[in-house]
């Protein structure tokens, strides 16, 4: 089974651009969760997506949305860059089934070095 | 939202036997707790999950007493290439998954 990919792998944007980051998710699995990770912490939980739809979202202001796609895949996309979005963000899959997260695990990619200048 | 707490960071020698604990008082009915594993520039990596008793893998054990108010990530003989930061995180994908700070393992020879 496939797992994971993320595109691209490293970017550099100013201040102000728009930027655009994909992932495609493991075979099998109908559920997309983004995270932003600055150096040195945790992973932050942006949002998550489920067959389609935003089905729960972080403290991330409105410039940062997304989208999934009917093959599961998602993007991710961020307005206005701001030097505070440099970061690894991470897009993880999981199977979901609807009305129960007690025991999702996550495959996570290898993710997307964004710096911001 | 259940909040873990963990050791900031760990220091161990090649062979030992490792063991991070965990505390999530708040843990509800229906979450499980995870455990991962994650390298520098790259993503975190299942390690084990469990509800309660004892969880065991072909890596790592995994100790959850009967209140399920923290648990116990064992590593047997670690060896250098598990220096990493562990998170251990309580509920399910997406939403629920919330990640702390994690414990930085440093693994020396």
């Amino acid at each position: 089974e496939t797992g994971v990919t993320q595109s691209p792998t490293h970017l550099i944007k100013t201040r102000g651009q728009q930027v655009t980051l994909r992932c495609s998710s493991q075979s099998g699995h109908n559920t997309v969760s983004w995270y932003q990770q600055a150096l040195g912490q945790g992973p932050q939980f942006i949002f998550q997506y489920y067959r389609e739809e935003e089905n729960g979202r972080g403290n991330f202001p409105p410039r940062f949305s997304g989208l999934q796609f009917p093959n599961y895949s998602s993007e991710l996309n961020v307005n206005a860059l701001e030097l505070d979005d440099s970061a690894l963000y991470l897009c993880a899959s999981s199977r979901g089934i609807e009305g129960w997260s007690g025991a999702n695990v996550l495959t996570f990619g290898a993710g997307s070095r964004l710096t911001v200048l | 939202l259940a909040k873990t707490t963990q050791p900031i960071s760990m220091d161990s020698y090649e062979g030992q036997e490792v063991n991070i604990t965990c505390s999530h008082n708040n843990i509800a009915t229906n979450d499980y707790i995870t455990w991962y594993q994650q390298f520098p520039s790259q993503g975190p990596r299942f390690i084990i999950q469990g509800y309660k008793t004892k969880v065991t893998n072909e890596v790592a054990s995994l100790f959850i007493p009967a209140d399920r108010k923290s648990s116990t990530l064992s590593l047997p003989r670690v060896s250098l290439s598990d220096t990493a930061v562990y998170y251990c995180l309580v509920g399910g994908g997406g939403f629920k998954t919330i990640f702390g700070a994690g414990t930085r393992l440093f693994v020396k020879a």
